[in-house]
């Protein structure tokens, strides 16, 4: 089945120690998101790809940045966690189409954990 | 600032009750959307309303949207014990083509 993979399910860093997240989708899509949410919050939009067009939110700290190597795969990398960075990471993916926002396709998520 | 607020922040109900879950947004919309999210999990798309359209069914769901008063409603009759899970309701600004503004959520609780 078509889908967006996110790995690993849980992940647990050390203060300023680097971390990666990883998502892979099978949809062909060329839009990906990274969100970040926190405990009974919105999902909070850090940046997009549209195709290799990286697109950052305004208020996204220089902590976080992405790669997207191709298609199907795009990292989320915190340079230096914070305590404050603990939250579920969620990828999302979308086909980008004239008229407006399509639906977008979710991953599991990769809960953080900054100890 | 968050495009969409939604009402209530929580719900409880018996199963087989109606649940009503209602979404305020600010800006002109494309289309209006609803996500369900089940503890730890992932977002799941629940379906979409475009901004020409007032009213859509999905099974068990029912979708409103009122453009001039920039609100959408989602019922879900006839209640689960499994229907238990935050619910978002997300928007498109029309300036922005490829990103969502999602509301508050509103946590629902079906009691068996």
């Amino acid at each position: 089945d078509a889908m967006v993979i996110q790995n690993p399910r849980y992940q647990v860093t050390q203060f300023g120690k680097p971390v990666t997240l990883s998502c892979s989708q099978t949809l062909n899509h060329n839009v990906m998101y990274w969100y970040q949410q926190k405990s009974s919050q919105a999902p909070k939009l850090l940046f997009h790809y549209y195709d290799k067009d990286f697109n950052n939110e305004a208020d996204t700290p220089d902590n976080f940045q992405s790669r997207r190597p191709n298609t199907s795969f795009c990292f989320l990398d915190i340079r230096s966690p914070g305590l404050g960075d603990a939250a579920m990471y969620l990828c999302a993916t979308s086909r980008a189409l004239t008229g407006g926002q399509e639906t977008q396709y979710f991953g599991p998520g990769t809960r953080l954990l900054v100890l | 600032s968050q495009q969409g607020e939604e009402d209530p922040q929580a719900l409880s109900i018996q199963e087989g009750e109606n649940a009503t879950m209602n979404c305020s947004y600010k800006t002109s919309i494309n289309n209006l959307q609803w996500y369900r999210q089940n503890s730890g999990r992932g977002l799941v798309h629940l379906i979409l309303i475009r901004s020409n359209e007032r009213e859509k069914h999905s099974g068990r769901l029912r979708v409103t949207l009122d453009t001039s008063k920039k609100s959408s409603s989602l019922l879900i009759t006839a209640s689960r014990a499994a229907d238990t899970a935050s619910y978002f309701c997300a928007t498109d600004s029309s300036g922005s083509a490829r990103q969502l503004t999602f509301g508050s959520g509103t946590q629902l609780t079906v009691l068996p």
